[in-house]
């Protein structure tokens, strides 16, 4: 059983360069997250998505953006990546609204 | 605003009891969640309180007040394999997770 796999692992990236963050679960939950985790600070919700074809905004979105096509895949794109966007990334799904969350393994990403 | 506060570091020996306390101010409640995060690990479930009152899983109990804003997640028998950090999560009126920075707890031998 997979669950909820993120892809990559880790990531060093030059500013102003494209970058996608997989996710992919095989769970078939409707709801999915992406998060970011600072040192010191709470999780971070950037964008979600209640539900296959629906996005919506979390506290953080500026520079992001999602997509959400089918059930299963939910990638993370940041148009033009800066050094304040260094962070843990961590895709999360569930299978419903106020239902407990499982969350990928997570991806490291530097913007140098 | 919405805030969420937990201690940030906590110490404990092996073998002892431990309570994280957890309070919150949010827009609204629809439930207060605990996960456990290892260092360099992804977040795991721990616990669910909606209603008042303390849910036991095996050596780990969550408590709930709803009026007080306050909640506790009771760990006993500490174990080395315990050292983690503890996440406390309220979910608000619009069903978005809103998430405390974590408490760090070390267990000693």
């Amino acid at each position: 059983i997979a669950g909820i796999t993120q892809a990559p692992t880790s990531q060093i990236l030059a500013a102003g360069r494209r970058m996608t963050l997989r996710c992919t679960q095989d769970m078939r939950h409707n709801a999915m997250y992406w998060y970011r985790q600072d040192l010191g600070l709470g999780l971070r919700l950037i964008h979600y998505s209640n539900t296959a074809g629906t996005t919506g905004k979390g506290e953080v979105p500026d520079g992001y953006s999602v997509s959400r096509a089918n059930t299963d895949d939910f990638p993370l794109t940041l148009a033009s990546a800066v050094p304040s966007q260094t962070s843990v990334y961590f895709c999360a799904s569930s299978a419903g609204t106020n239902t407990e969350a499982f969350f990928g393994q997570g991806t490291r990403l530097t913007v140098v | 605003g919405q805030n969420i506060d937990q201690p940030t570091e906590m110490t404990a020996t092996e073998g002892a009891i431990v309570q994280i306390n957890c309070t919150y101010q949010t827009s609204g409640f629809n439930g207060l969640f605990w996960y456990q995060q290892h260092a360099g690990e992804a977040p795991t479930f721990l616990s669910y309180n909606v209603l008042d009152g303390l849910e036991e899983k095996g050596r780990f109990s969550s408590f709930l007040s709803r009026s007080k804003g306050y909640s506790y997640l009771l760990l006993k028998e500490l174990q080395m394999k315990d050292s983690a950090s503890y996440l406390c999560a309220v979910m608000d009126s619009n069903y978005q997770l809103i998430w405390g920075a974590g408490t760090k707890l070390i267990i000693k031998p």
